[in-house]
């Protein structure tokens, strides 16, 4: 079956202490992303990625990090959280080339920083 | 790069009333358009898409079609159901751009 896995669901942490929201596809896309949904905002772009070793900006990068080290994985840290970066996160995927490419998101993860 | 303007919300409808949600898009090239909807408490769920002019996507009764004269994708349905409560998206993406969303309408339909 064809999934986007994010994890942890739901966290509760603390100022300053580094974590990391882990993504993984199980589709082969080259095309992988992170946005954050905030009340009267929507949902805007963190970073993204279009094959291993390459990872742009979204709208909203600071205070986050990216890396993907292999192509089913991207996973996205938050070095300092802060509280203004308490938000559910999506991770996305799809492929590229073609139109119309069906992107698939996460369950989403709740973050909540105190 | 690609932009989103999506109709406003709150929208409250009594069940069995026309659902409008309108949106507009602004893309280069070949722009791929698509609605997504939010139920309370889960994740997105790719409701409807369209890939080029005069597409029409629908799904669950819901309807949009993609009008390039206007730039438009509205999501229409002819009867709501109190089931169609939830947070619907518009969203665009063309070639490799990233996806981009509307900022959301939500729907509040009463029995």
């Amino acid at each position: 079956e064809a999934q986007v896995t994010q994890n942890p669901r739901y966290l509760i942490t603390v100022t300053g202490k580094k974590l990391t929201v882990t993504c993984s596809q199980n589709m082969n896309h080259e095309y992988m992303s992170w946005y954050r949904q905030d009340p009267g905002l929507g949902l805007r772009q963190i970073y993204y990625s279009m094959n291993v070793e390459v990872t742009d900006k979204g709208d909203v990068p600071e205070g986050y990090k990216v890396s993907r080290k292999e192509k089913r994985n991207f996973p996205l840290i938050l070095e300092s959280p802060s509280p203004n970066q308490t938000s559910l996160y999506f991770c996305a995927s799809r492929g590229l080339g073609g139109r119309g490419n069906t992107i698939y998101f996460g369950e989403g993860s709740w973050l909540t920083v105190v | 790069g690609d932009s989103v303007t999506q109709m406003e919300g709150p929208v409250t409808l009594s069940e069995e009333a026309f659902l409008t949600i309108n949106c507009t898009y602004t893309a280069t090239g070949y722009p791929s358009l698509f609605w997504y909807v939010q139920y309370p408490g889960e994740g997105l769920q790719l409701l409807l898409k369209a890939t080029k002019a005069d597409d029409k996507g629908s799904n669950k009764g819901f309807e949009a079609t993609y009008r390039k004269e206007t730039t438009s994708f509205h999501l229409e349905k002819g009867s709501v159901q109190v089931s169609d409560s939830a947070v619907y998206f518009c969203a665009v993406y063309s070639g490799n751009t990233p996806l981009v969303f509307g900022k959301g309408t939500r729907l509040s339909v009463i029995a």
